[in-house]
């Protein structure tokens, strides 16, 4: 149980294009998600926290005009990447977290998003 | 927010068991302590978590002191699989705060 998937695995654009990255728990509630970049050999990075219906909340340096997040539903939460650039190349990865599961303060997190800006 | 100190990397063989340990000088009272592994390409993976003292699961044993400034981690008799990045976390779980991942530590198991 308690699986998180993101769609799509990997994405090649062109700059100034957007990407939509989805991030959807599987067999779970989650009223919160979290989204986060990694470069190579690098540590994740956490650019926001985003609540169920609600706003979502940005770290310090993240523009939240170019990352938009939605978290509509409960089970769904999207990144769009507006006019992508080749330094938005990144690893980008999402993780939720719900009531009712066994561990409730864990992350889960889904398996990432290979993004490419050519 | 509490920060983390791990070492970069560690090397270690085969069915050795591997201790990495966590520096974490300001940890808040209601901050725990969890892990997370994470293989290349892939999203982390929850190996522990703790408060204070010893806590063991199927995989991992994590040791706590009184003063909770730091936490090893321990895995028994490591396999080839499971050289990974291994990062240490702090914070307070019950309010569904957000964790700041740290740089984690590389660990290299060699046959």
């Amino acid at each position: 149980g308690a699986v998180v998937s993101q769609h799509p695995s990997w994405v090649i654009c062109k700059s100034g294009t957007s990407v939509k990255i989805e991030c959807r728990s599987l067999d779970f509630q989650a009223t919160t998600m979290f989204w986060y970049r990694q470069f190579p050999k690098q540590s994740l990075m956490l650019m926001a926290t985003s609540n169920e219906g609600s706003k979502a909340t940005y770290e310090q340096g993240v523009e939240k005009d170019k990352f938009l997040i939605n978290h509509a539903s409960l089970t769904l939460s999207t990144l769009t990447v507006t006019s992508a650039h080749p330094e938005d190349s990144s690893f980008y990865i999402c993780s939720a977290r719900g009531p009712g599961l066994a561990r409730t303060y864990e992350q889960y997190f889904g398996p990432g998003t290979r993004l490419t800006v050519t | 927010l509490a920060k983390t100190t791990q070492p970069i990397s560690m090397d270690s063989y085969e069915g050795q068991e591997v201790n990495i340990t966590c520096s974490h000088n300001n940890i808040a009272t209601n901050d725990y302590i969890t892990w997370y592994q994470q293989f290349p390409s892939q999203g982390p993976r929850f190996i522990i978590q703790g408060y204070k003292t010893k806590v063991t699961n199927e995989v991992a044993s994590l040791f706590i002191p009184a003063d909770r400034k730091s936490s090893t981690l321990s895995l028994p008799r490591v396999s080839l699989s499971d050289t990974a990045v291994y990062y240490c976390l702090v914070g307070d779980r019950d309010n569904f705060n957000k964790f700041y991942f740290g740089s984690g530590t590389k660990l290299n198991v060699k046959p």
